[in-house]
C-alpha cells in the first residue's frame, strides 16, 4: 500500500498562472482532505468529499476548486494563482464510518512569485 | 468552530529527558489524533485516541473526553523526537473534518 500520494512535491508558480495538485490513495477510503499549512501554523481545512461525485467547502475555499470523479483520486485546483497561496498542501483520507484514522500525503511545497 | 489549545509551544529537552504535552479542545469530540510533523515536513500518525489510554513504545497518549483534554508523554527522549506535535480534533457529525492545534515544538538535544 503507498497511502496518500501527492505530486508535485515541489512547486514555483508565477501570479496569475494555474495549476492542478494531484492526490490519489489506495486504502479504499469514502473520505478525501485537502489542507494547507502556513508557516508556524497548524492546518486549516481547504476542501473534503465524502465520496466520488460530492465535495464540500472547508475553512479556507477561496481562490481552489476540487472535483472527485472516482474513489481514488481528490485533485486541488488553484485558478489565478496568488502570493497568498504560498503555502505547504496536504491532501488526507479516511474513512469516519469505521471509526478509522485519516492518513496525510507528504505534502506540496507551493511558492508563487 | 471548535478550539484546539496546544501547551507547550515550545520544549527544549536534553536527550533521554521525559515530556509531557497537552491538547485543550472546547467540545465534544469523536476524533482526536496525535501527529508528529519532523523536520522534512512529513506529518506521521502517533495516535488515533478519540478515548481512554493508547501506548506505543517510548510514547503513550490518554484523553480524557469529558474533561476535553489528552495527553501525550515522551519518555527517555531521543534526537530523533524533534519536530512539532500536533493534536488534530473532529466533532461527530462533521465528516470527520480535522481541526488542528497550532503545535507544540520540541527540540532534543545532546
Amino acid at each position: 500500500n503507498a497511502g496518500v500520494t501527492q505530486t508535485p512535491k515541489f512547486r514555483i508558480l508565477k501570479i496569475g498562472q494555474s495549476m492542478t495538485l494531484q492526490c490519489t490513495q489506495d486504502m479504499n477510503h469514502n473520505y478525501m482532505y485537502w489542507y494547507r499549512q502556513d508557516p508556524g501554523m497548524g492546518l486549516k481545512l481547504i476542501y473534503y468529499s465524502v465520496g466520488a461525485g460530492i465535495t464540500d467547502k472547508g475553512e479556507v475555499p477561496n481562490g481552489y476548486n476540487v472535483s472527485r470523479s472516482t474513489t481514488e483520486d481528490f485533485p486541488l485546483r488553484l485558478e489565478l494563482a496568488a502570493p497568498s497561496q504560498t503555502s505547504v498542501y496536504f491532501c488526507a483520507s479516511g474513512d469516519p464510518g469505521q471509526n478509522t484514522e485519516a492518513f496525510f500525503g507528504q505534502g506540496t511545497r507551493l511558492t508563487v512569485v | 468552530g471548535i478550539q484546539v489549545e496546544q501547551s507547550p509551544p515550545d520544549l527544549i529537552l536534553q536527550e533521554g529527558a521525559n515530556s509531557t504535552l497537552r491538547c485543550n479542545f472546547s467540545d465534544s469530540v469523536n476524533n482526536l489524533q496525535w501527529f508528529h510533523q519532523n523536520p522534512w515536513g512529513q506529518l506521521i500518525n502517533l495516535f488515533y485516541i478519540p478515548s481512554g489510554t493508547k501506548q506505543n513504545g517510548r510514547l503513550s497518549a490518554t484523553t480524557v473526553a469529558t474533561e476535553r483534554y489528552s495527553l501525550l508523554y515522551i519518555s527517555s527522549s531521543q534526537t530523533t523526537d524533534s519536530g512539532v506535535y500536533f493534536c488534530a480534533v473532529a466533532r461527530s457529525g462533521t465528516a470527520s473534518k480535522l481541526t488542528f492545534g497550532t503545535g507544540t515544538r520540541l527540540q532534543v538535544t545532546l
